[in-house]
């Protein structure tokens, strides 16, 4: 059982579609993040927003845009993505950004892009 | 920023024998340290951390040990089971204001029956 959820688990969308992944997280934290994880790659930290704020952007294409609308949703908007945005989106969220408290993830969304 | 380098990329032991993951960080007055095992089609989870004023962490076959002086700490794993086979990562948290976690690569674990 898991205190975040992310919708859908499985996406699938051509090139010149619009979507969304969303993201919410049932523990109270004011943390939330975004991350991409490829094959044989490392985690990619995305985005992070603290307080519905955003204070990181890792120099991520404009083609993903998040949205963090309050503490328990987080949201990346999808549009005109390439071949090789093809991953898994992980949600994660913790208390604060500037404490020591790890951080939960949620089961992500498999991202296909065709 | 931080830094962290993680060995090795993959690892494969026989059942019953221990495995050791380690991590080097760069940044001297990070803090905080969480371990996390992703098993395959499935979330990363925490499994044990440990903060910089403790140099050891034991949770049943887990433990953690934390040089400060050289900047590394390992995951040890004893009396290894087929279901310890994950990508194992680590992480490490610097000091100051807005300062997520910074992951290592993963270690890929499979322990052969």
């Amino acid at each position: 059982e898991t205190g975040v959820t992310q919708t859908p688990r499985h996406l699938v969308m051509g090139m010149t579609n619009k979507k969304s992944l969303k993201c919410e997280q049932h523990l109270g934290h004011n943390a939330m993040y975004w991350y991409k994880q490829s094959a044989k790659k490392p985690l990619e930290l995305m985005f992070v927003y603290s307080l519905e704020e955003r204070v990181e952007n890792n120099s991520v294409p404009s083609r993903f845009s998040p949205e963090c609308p309050n503490s328990s949703h987080l949201f990346l908007h999808l549009h005109t993505l390439q071949p090789e945005d093809s991953a898994l989106y992980l949600c994660a969220s913790s208390q604060d950004l500037g404490i020591n408290q790890p951080q939960h993830f949620g089961d992500g969304t498999r991202l296909s892009i065709l | 920023g931080e830094n962290v380098e993680q060995h090795p990329s993959t690892l494969s032991v026989q059942e019953g024998d221990s495995a050791v993951i380690k991590c080097t960080y760069s940044d001297s007055a990070s803090n905080y340290f969480p371990w996390y095992k992703q098993e395959l089609g499935k979330r990363p989870q925490l499994i044990i951390d440990i903060r910089s004023n403790v140099g050891e962490k034991k949770d049943q076959r887990i433990a953690v040990t934390l040089n400060k002086t050289a900047k590394h700490f390992s995951l040890h794993i004893t009396e290894t089971q087929p279901e310890d086979s994950a990508v194992y990562f680590c992480a490490a948290r610097g000091v100051g204001g807005n300062t997520p976690l910074v992951f290592g690569k993963g270690t890929r674990l499979s322990v052969i029956a």
